[in-house]
C-alpha cells in the first residue's frame, strides 16, 4: 500500500526552463511534506516542506504547491540548472511525527 | 560542525549471518533514524533513537534492533540475514524528535546479502 506516490520515474527538462515533479498521497492524516533531493553515492539532503495548513512555500528557484483537495503536491524548480540533476524523493508525515513515508523518487535529468 | 556519518560503506554478508552497521550523528544531534531503501525505491523506516531509549518503529520484524549511545551514536543490528535485506541502509540525525527539526542523512551503508 503505497501512500505516498511518484508517477514519473523520469523528467527530462532543458536548462534554463521550468522542472515540474509531482507527488501524489492518499494519506488524509498527512499534515507535512518535503522534498528531499538525491546525489548519487550521497544521503539524501532536504530542499523544502510546506506545512498543510499553508498552500505555497518558496525558496529561491524552488516553490512547493500543495491541493490538499486532489492530495497532490508538486515542486516547481526554475530556472532548472544542470547541478538540479538528480533524484528527487517526496516524503509525507502526520503531525510532526518522527517517521517520513517516502515516494519512490523522480530522476530529473536537466539537458544543456 | 561534521555531518553523519555511516560506515562500513559497503559490506557483503551470507545468508543466515548477522550484521552491525555504525552511524555517527551530527554534531548537538540527540535523535537518529535508520531507513532502508532497496533498489528504485523510497527510504522505508525502520526506528528512530531518541535520547537512547527507542522512540518509534516500521513494519521491520524484531530482527532489526538498535541502540543509541550516550554520544548519540548509534548501531542498527540485523540477524538472520535474507535475501531481501540487501539495501541501502541510511541513517539521519536531527535535533530531536518530529519531521519539521530536519534530517542530515548520511551516505548509507550499500549491504549486498548473498
Amino acid at each position: 500500500d503505497q501512500q505516498v506516490k511518484q508517477n514519473s520515474p523520469s523528467l527530462s527538462v532543458q536548462e534554463g526552463r521550468i522542472s515540474i515533479l509531482n507527488c501524489d498521497y492518499t494519506n488524509s492524516m498527512f499534515d507535512y511534506f518535503l522534498w528531499y533531493k538525491k546525489y548519487p553515492a550521497e544521503g539524501p539532503t532536504f530542499l523544502i516542506s510546506i506545512s498543510s495548513i499553508k498552500d505555497k512555500n518558496e525558496d529561491g528557484r524552488f516553490t512547493v504547491f500543495l491541493n490538499k483537495s486532489a492530495k497532490h503536491l508538486s515542486l516547481h524548480i526554475v530556472p532548472s540548472q544542470p547541478g538540479d540533476s538528480a533524484v528527487y524523493f517526496c516524503a509525507a508525515s502526520v503531525s510532526s511525527n518522527y517517521q517520513l513515508i517516502w515516494g519512490a523518487g523522480t530522476k530529473l535529468i536537466i539537458k544543456p | 560542525e561534521t555531518g553523519v556519518t555511516q560506515s562500513p560503506t559497503h559490506l557483503i554478508k551470507t545468508r543466515g549471518q548477522q550484521v552491525t552497521l555504525r552511524c555517527s550523528s551530527q554534531s548537538g544531534h540527540n535523535t537518529v533514524s535508520w531507513y532502508q531503501q532497496a533498489l528504485g525505491q523510497g527510504p522505508q523506516f525502520i526506528f528512530q533513537y531518541y535520547r537512547e531509549e527507542e522512540n518509534g518503529r516500521g513494519n521491520f520484524p524484531p530482527r532489526f534492533s538498535g541502540l543509541q549511545f550516550p554520544n548519540y551514536s548509534s548501531e542498527l543490528n540485523v540477524n538472520a540475514l535474507e535475501l531481501d535485506d540487501s539495501a541501502l541502509y541510511l541513517c539521519a540525525s536531527s535535533l530531536s524528535r518530529g519531521v519539521d527539526y530536519g534530517y542530515t542523512f548520511g551516505s548509507g551503508t550499500r549491504l549486498t546479502v548473498v
